[in-house]
Order: structure tokens, then C-alpha cells, then sequence
């Protein structure tokens, strides 16, 4: 079962910051955080991932909590090739292997 | 980033009859793989592990005789979709680790299955 919780779904207007939030109160000390993307009917897309410190990329940035039960993935300005399925995963250890479990994600929608 | 190819995208069958779909990572290596499958408004369901050289992994409830995987190089998975049903239709992804860099998991495009 995915360790995550996250809203179905989410509005931003474009080109304003896409705040998107996740709950992971379960996660365990060595847990990552991932986040990924998939728009319609094409495969997920890795956006960023983090552990304990705040991640920044090209793409956007990830703020983790001090205590780690939750994260917020941002988009800083939001497009309308942003408009799509939201995944945040916590990769866990499982039978001796990592995996991304997905849950079911935030349908982000990107209004011009 | 790194890229995951799939073969093919879309494939159409009968029911009964067997199909094959690969999964290669084109520039990295990928000591472990995954595969996935998704039904239309659904999340992705993890249904196998699979690691170079050795056997697949399989998850709770995903039965190993018919969705059968082979990762018989560090760039190449398969997995064969043995007497297919319609109720086998779906969109399979694939999925590669890239242990040289970040522990970074990449995704194929995945793979349209229709069994009539």
C-alpha cells in the first residue's frame, strides 16, 4: 500500500506557483520522497526527490517538513503543459528491494 | 535525464494467444526493473521486480505463470503476457533503476494492450 496521501485534485492559474501538498506520516527514517508526473496516456515522469533537506531543480522544488510526515512539491510558474497527474511516493523497502508504490496521486489543472 | 524505451506501444491480440513487450534503458544500466500496469483512471499497480539474472519478484495477487518476465541483460526486460484475456487489456509500463547515479527510477512509455 502507498504510504502517501495526497488531494484527487488541485487548480492553479497560469504562471502563478502550483503548491502541491502530501502527507507521508508513516515514513520511516531512511524513506526518500519522490515525486513524478504523468500526463494522459504517457508514463510517469521523475520530477524530483529528497530525504530530510529541501531539493531544488530545473523542474521545481520540494519543501520537506522538519519532522518529515509531510512535503510540498511546487511548480514556480505554472504552465499549461503543467496540467497534469501528480504523484508523490515514498520509496520503501520491501522483501529486500526498493519500490515506488503509487497511490493515487493529485490531478493538477492548469487554467490560462 | 536518462531514457526507457518500450516495444511496442501498442498491440492489439487475441484471446487466448501470447504477447511480448520489452523494455530496454537506452543509456544507462539497469541492474533492476519494474513493471507496472494500469487500468484507464487508475494509479499504477506495481506487479513485478525484476533484477539481472536472476527472477522476477512478483507482487501479492499477480500470478507468475501468466504475466512471465525475463531481464536477461542490464538494458533488457520482457515481459510475456501469456494466454491473454480481454480482461488483460491494459497500459503496461516499465520502469529501470540507474544505479550509477542517484538510485533514480525511469519510466518507459508504456505499452497499449488490447485482447479481443
Amino acid at each position: 500500500d502507498a504510504k502517501t496521501t495526497q488531494p484527487p485534485s488541485m487548480d492553479c492559474a497560469e504562471g502563478r506557483a502550483a503548491n502541491l501538498p502530501c502527507n507521508h506520516s508513516t515514513i520511516s527514517g531512511n524513506e526518500y520522497v519522490y515525486w513524478y508526473r504523468q500526463i494522459h496516456s504517457q508514463g510517469p515522469q521523475y520530477i524530483i526527490h529528497g530525504l530530510k533537506n529541501n531539493e531544488t531543480n530545473e523542474m521545481a522544488s520540494l519543501i520537506i517538513t522538519e519532522d518529515r510526515k509531510s512535503s510540498t512539491l511546487i511548480l514556480p510558474h505554472a504552465t499549461l503543459r503543467d496540467t497534469a497527474v501528480y504523484y508523490c511516493i515514498v520509496r520503501v523497502f520491501n522483501r529486500g528491494a526498493q519500490k515506488l508504490v503509487f497511490g493515487q496521486g493529485t490531478r493538477l489543472t492548469i487554467n490560462p | 535525464g536518462a531514457v526507457v524505451s518500450q516495444h511496442p506501444s501498442w498491440v492489439i491480440c487475441k484471446s487466448g494467444t501470447s504477447v511480448k513487450i520489452e523494455c530496454r534503458s537506452l543509456d544507462f544500466q539497469a541492474t533492476t526493473m519494474f513493471w507496472y500496469r494500469q487500468f484507464p483512471k487508475q494509479s499504477l499497480m506495481l506487479m513485478a521486480t525484476s533484477n539481472e539474472g536472476s527472477k522476477a519478484t512478483y507482487e501479492q495477487g499477480v500470478e507468475k505463470d501468466k504475466f512471465l518476465i525475463n531481464h536477461a541483460s542490464l538494458t533488457l526486460s520482457t515481459l510475456t503476457v501469456t494466454s491473454a484475456h480481454p480482461e488483460d487489456s491494459s497500459f503496461y509500463i516499465c520502469s529501470a533503476r540507474d544505479h550509477e547515479g542517484f538510485n533514480e527510477q525511469y519510466f518507459g512509455p508504456g505499452t497499449r494492450l488490447t485482447v479481443t
